[in-house]
């Protein structure tokens, strides 16, 4: 089975340009998390779907980041405009459930530069 | 307080000893507990899950949880080089709610 698919791996861009990073979760996964990990931050949870919708959105760090997921199998983690305290590498994963029992499994992350 | 807290290291073994990472939590509720081996540059993969206390094991790993205490443990005997990573603890709270802790640098000495 393919496991959670990330695109881009790498983006670099100047600060002021709009990122869309985007995300696939593995089939059969309800749930779909986005993270950020710096060195100074480790991993922080940014937001969460369950069955497309989003649950809590309180790790989002400004209303320059916005995340949709419009379907089951696809949803995207948007900066607008982004700022260079904005690189970091961000993680999509998905679980079975909302984050019971069932772990999560993540994809190979991509990895922002904002010049 | 923070809902995980692990020792971020470094921690260093020789090759063939038992490396012991620990993390505490504070939701005494919390019901499901994983351990994450991040390698540098890499995604967190996930090695072992445990939900009731004692220990389970898996190959090298063994994952040990005390929940009247509120730490869980993972243990990796005979160390290889190849064990060199950042460790991370997660569980899921009484809210259902997913934490990740800050994780433990291990790196196995040849």
């Amino acid at each position: 089975d393919a496991g959670v698919i990330q695109s881009p791996r790498h983006e670099v861009t100047e600060m002021g340009q709009e990122v869309t990073l985007r995300c696939k979760p593995i089939s059969g996964h309800n749930s779909l998390f986005w993270y950020r990990q710096t060195m100074m931050r480790g991993l922080e949870l940014l937001i969460y779907f369950n069955n497309n919708v989003p649950i809590d959105d309180s790790g989002m760090p400004e209303d320059r980041f916005s995340a949709k997921m419009p379907n089951a199998s696809f949803s995207t983690l948007k900066i607008q405009p982004s700022e260079p305290r904005d690189s970091a590498v961000y993680f999509c994963a998905s679980s079975r459930t909302g984050g019971g029992n069932q772990p999560q499994h993540f994809g190979d992350g991509t990895r922002l530069s904002i010049l | 307080q923070k809902e995980v807290e692990q020792n971020s290291g470094p921690l260093s073994v020789p090759e063939g000893a038992i490396a012991s990472l620990n993390c505490t939590y504070s939701d005494r509720g919390s019901q499901s507990f994983f351990w994450y081996r991040q390698y540098s540059g890499k995604s967190p993969e996930l090695i072992m899950s445990i939900y009731s206390n004692g220990d389970k094991e898996d190959g090298r790993f063994t994952a040990q949880l005390n929940k009247a205490s509120q730490y869980v443990s993972l243990l990796i005997r005979d160390s290889q080089p190849s064990d060199s990573a950042t460790y991370l603890c997660a569980l899921t709270n009484t809210g259902n709610q997913f934490y990740f802790g800050t994780g433990t640098s291990l790196t196995v000495i040849p």
